[in-house]
């Protein structure tokens, strides 16, 4: 299968951590990425990671890959309303660009 | 100003019609696509471009068709609309070795 899956919904509230898991099918993935959609606007690329690493952090965004198990999750610590999104995960093989459903993040305050 | 703009934002149509979504891009990129987002299943792929005159079908190219007029502009048109085209359109660039692809703002399309 060449499928990208992430579960639909996620809800935290306002200061707590926030994790977003995703799983992926095809192991000649050589990017992994993290896209922020914000309501009427177009994706915006949060992050990356190459498929030789384990983890990238960048401020409050941890990405983490489990390459054996196919497993992608981005963590955003001290989560905040304005990071209310549908976040994509998204692999690239071969120069195509697989997303995922997305996962409706929701923060309360 | 945005560097990927995408035309119209929003259009309501009827069965039948031909209808023509324009996106631009400012960024020099040579590689454009079109993406429809529906609930719950993600961006999937119609066309995509490497430049002006390499086109090629992605996932659900079927009802679509599409013109690349200029390095900077990609058309998606639909012949003959039909409600279950009925979503929102994204087009989005890309650099060949790139990791990132730039995404519009995206088109609201609805067929009724």
């Amino acid at each position: 299968g060449e499928d990208v899956e992430q579960s639909l919904f996620l809800s935290v509230r306002e200061g707590d951590s926030s994790v977003i898991n995703c799983t992926y099918t095809d192991s000649s993935s050589t990017y992994l990425y993290w896209y922020k959609q914000e309501p009427g606007a177009g994706l915006q690329l949060l992050t990356y990671i190459f498929s030789n690493m384990d983890m990238k952090q960048d401020q409050r965004l941890t990405v983490l890959l489990n390459k054996k198990d196919k497993h992608l999750s981005l963590r955003i610590a001290d989560t905040q309303t304005g990071d209310s999104a549908i976040y994509f995960c998204a692999e690239r093989v071969m120069g195509d660009m697989r997303f995922g459903a997305g996962t409706r993040l929701t923060v309360k305050p | 100003d945005a560097d990927v703009t995408q035309t119209p934002r929003n259009r309501i149509t009827k069965t039948g019609k031909r209808i023509m979504l324009e996106c631009s891009q400012t960024k020099g990129h040579d590689r454009m696509y079109w993406y429809r987002q529906d609930p719950g299943l993600g961006l999937r792929l119609i066309y995509y471009s490497f430049d002006v005159k390499d086109i090629n079908k992605g996932e659900i190219s079927d009802g679509y068709s599409v013109s690349r007029q200029a390095q900077a502009k990609f058309s998606l048109s639909l012949e003959s609309a039909i409600p279950n085209q009925t979503a929102l359109y994204f087009c989005a660039t890309s650099e060949p070795q790139g990791n990132e692809q730039f995404f519009g703002p995206g088109t609201r399309l609805t067929v009724l």
